[in-house]
Formats: C-alpha cells, structure tokens, sequence
C-alpha cells in the first residue's frame, strides 16, 4: 500500500519561513493536499491539488510537489501557525485516501 | 456554507457495533459530492475510513472494508458510519468531511480532498 512519510516535527521562530516535506514514492504524479489541525479542533484544508489555496487561506501558505516530494510551506510564521500538519493523496492503484504521519510546528 | 455535525454514542462495547451519523446543513446531499468518514486515533494520525456518493457508489479502505457500511438518507442530508465487531483499536475521534472527488487533467487519475469537516466525536471501545 501506498506510504507518505513525513517528519514528526518542524520548528521555527516567528516571522521566518517553515517548510513540512511529504515523501512518497513518484508523489510528484499525484496531486497532494495539505489540512492544518490546531489542538483540538477539526483539520482543515489548507492547499489543494498540490499549489492551490482555498478562499480565506492567506497567501503565506504555499505548497510543491517534485519527484518523490511535496512541500508545505508557511512563510511568515505566525504564533497562530502552531499545528499538526498532515498531507494527503488518493492512491489510484488501491482507490484508497492516503494521510501522512502528520507534522507538528512548534513557533519558538 | 456547508456545516457537518456527527453524533452517536460515544462509548460502545468490544466486539458490538459503532455507529454514527453525520447531518448537513447549508448543502443538499443530493446535489453532488462524495461524504467521507476519517478517523484518529488518540495521539496518532489521521486514516480514511471510506466516502460514499447518493447515488450509491461506495469507496472503503481495504483494511476496514469488511466491518464498515456507510449509507445516505438524502432525505434528511444525513449520512451515516457502521463499523462492526470493535476492538480497543477502534477507539478514536471520528470525523466526518465532504469528499471532492476529481480528475487531475494532467494524468486522468481521480484525487478526492476532504472539506469541510465536522468537529469530531470521541468514540471510546471498551466494556
């Protein structure tokens, strides 16, 4: 089945820019989507279809897809950013929704 | 805008059955869309349980297809989780999602995303 691999976590100080990786194999063939989940609450989409934002998402959030590799990225970190971040793809070969590790940003 | 809620017990016993609904509002079932069931066990990662279409198409994860049953009452713009014979292993917060399932025109491969989502409900396994 297919696997996405991410780091369990990811530190930054305020105002510098944070990168969450997703690995998996030939990724850049799928298309990734990224949900942010504050303690406690409900994940919530954050890119789509690997660079798209949803409306209200504000422009710091970004993502990328190469190879064997997506990325979140979070610029201008903000205090607010602190979550688990988790990326997603449908595995086409076993029709199957496919969530990585997840990935907690601590903001220092 | 688009609001899920889930209810259900929040404690079921091993071996019984889980069961849980999912009510829509602001968005009719019947008009489109996949709806999805995700959950998360205590501490751990998030696992996609399946997602269903009104029209009756169904898609589950391979590792829980034989104990899962999802099913829609466009009626009431409700869907609904069955999950049968529980172990302590079942035991997470349990969410339900709308489940936008497209081709990618590049590859003409589908991809599903899941938004929006309910805010979850603990569900424990244990007698």
């Amino acid at each position: 089945s297919y696997v996405l691999t991410q780091p369990p976590s990811v530190s930054v100080a305020p105002g510098q820019t944070a990168r969450i990786t997703c690995g998996g194999n030939n990724i850049g063939g799928k298309s990734v989507h990224w949900y942010q989940q504050r303690p406690g609450q409900a994940p919530v989409l954050v890119v789509y279809d690997d660079t798209d934002r949803p409306s209200g998402i504000p422009e710091r959030f970004s993502g990328s897809n190469s190879g064997n590799t997506a990325t979140l990225t979070i610029s201008r970190v903000e205090a607010g950013d602190e979550a688990d971040y988790s990326c997603q793809v449908w595995d086409t070969s076993s029709d199957r929704g496919v969530f990585g590790g997840g990935t907690k940003l601590t903001v220092l | 805008q688009v609001q899920l809620q889930e209810s259900g017990p929040g404690l079921v016993k091993p071996s019984e059955t889980l069961s849980l609904t999912c009510s829509v509002s602001g968005y009719s079932i019947s008009s489109g869309y996949y709806w999805g069931w995700i959950r998360q066990p205590p501490g751990k990662g998030l696992e996609w349980i399946g997602s269903m279409h009104h029209s009756g198409s169904t898609y589950y994860n391979p590792s829980l297809k034989s104990r899962v049953t999802i099913s829609v009452d466009t009626s009431k713009d409700q869907f609904s989780l069955k999950l049968s014979s529980v172990s302590a292993a079942d035991t997470a917060v349990y969410y339900c999602a709308r489940d936008k399932r497209v081709v990618i025109p590049s590859t003409m491969l589908w991809t599903s995303r899941f938004d929006p989502w309910g805010q979850g409900t603990l569900v424990i396994v244990s007698s």
